[in-house]
């Protein structure tokens, strides 16, 4: 049973296009964090939300959490090629990470 | 700052030898945690250490599994006997208690791509 689904599994889009990805439980998260995997490397922390409802941005990246708790999104604007890797959105729960499948994300140039 | 450093970064082995894995935590991270990672399975917890006492091993496959934290800055995960099953990418992660908050952030090694023929 996947506790944190992850979609799209993959994505490949043309620089320049906007995307979002999403991440929906059905279970509440004390937090929620985004992580990107390049080939070759672990995931990278990119950000963590806390609070129901609280946007972050970083960069052309904006990470949303669902007032709920429950769900998160990510959306990337005019996607360059280094936008390219394996997200993974991760969350916190009873002091473990639940970790979802992840999105497959290339941009091509 | 180092990061999670990890070791071997490849090891190919045949079926039935003992595999030894190993990892250093970022210094000051009281967390540390043992994932596997398959295309199939994606990123799966094996086990988790909190200032070097076994938490939860829950996730580890089978007695064939062993995970250890003698210090602070150190862990090994074993597999003995080792199966072509087995063959993954196994990352070691660190972290510490967020300040005021249940959650955390992990910081992952480069990992050990184990390749079992």
């Amino acid at each position: 049973t996947q506790l944190l689904e992850q979609s799209p599994q993959f994505l490949s889009i043309q620089e320049g296009e906007n995307l979002t990805v999403y991440c929906n439980s059905s279970s509440v998260f004390s937090s929620l964090q985004w992580y990107r995997q390049e080939p070759g490397e672990g995931p990278v922390l990119l950000v963590t939300v806390v609070t129901g409802g609280e946007v972050k941005k970083l960069k052309r990246l904006t990470f949303q959490f669902g007032d709920a708790r429950k769900d998160s999104s990510l959306h990337i604007t005019a996607a360059q090629p280094g936008d390219t890797g394996l997200y993974l959105c991760a969350g916190a729960r009873n002091y473990q990470l639940i970790w979802g499948a992840g999105t497959k994300l290339i941009i091509k140039p | 700052d180092a990061g999670v450093i990890q070791s071997p970064r490849h090891e190919v082995t045949e079926m039935g030898q003992e595999v030894t894995l190993r990892c250093k935590p970022i210094s000051g991270h009281d967390y540390l945690f043992w994932y596997r990672q398959t295309m199939m399975r994606g990123l799966e917890l094996l086990i988790y250490f909190n200032n070097n006492v076994p938490i939860d091993d829950s996730g580890m496959p089978e007695d064939r599994f062993s995970a250890k934290m003698p210090n602070a800055s150190f862990s090994t995960l074993k597999i003995q006997p080792s199966e072509p099953r087995d063959s993954a990418v196994y990352f070691c992660a660190s972290s510490e208690w967020a300040k005021g908050g249940e959650h955390y952030e992990q910081y992952f090694g480069p990992g050990t791509r184990l390749t079992v023929t």
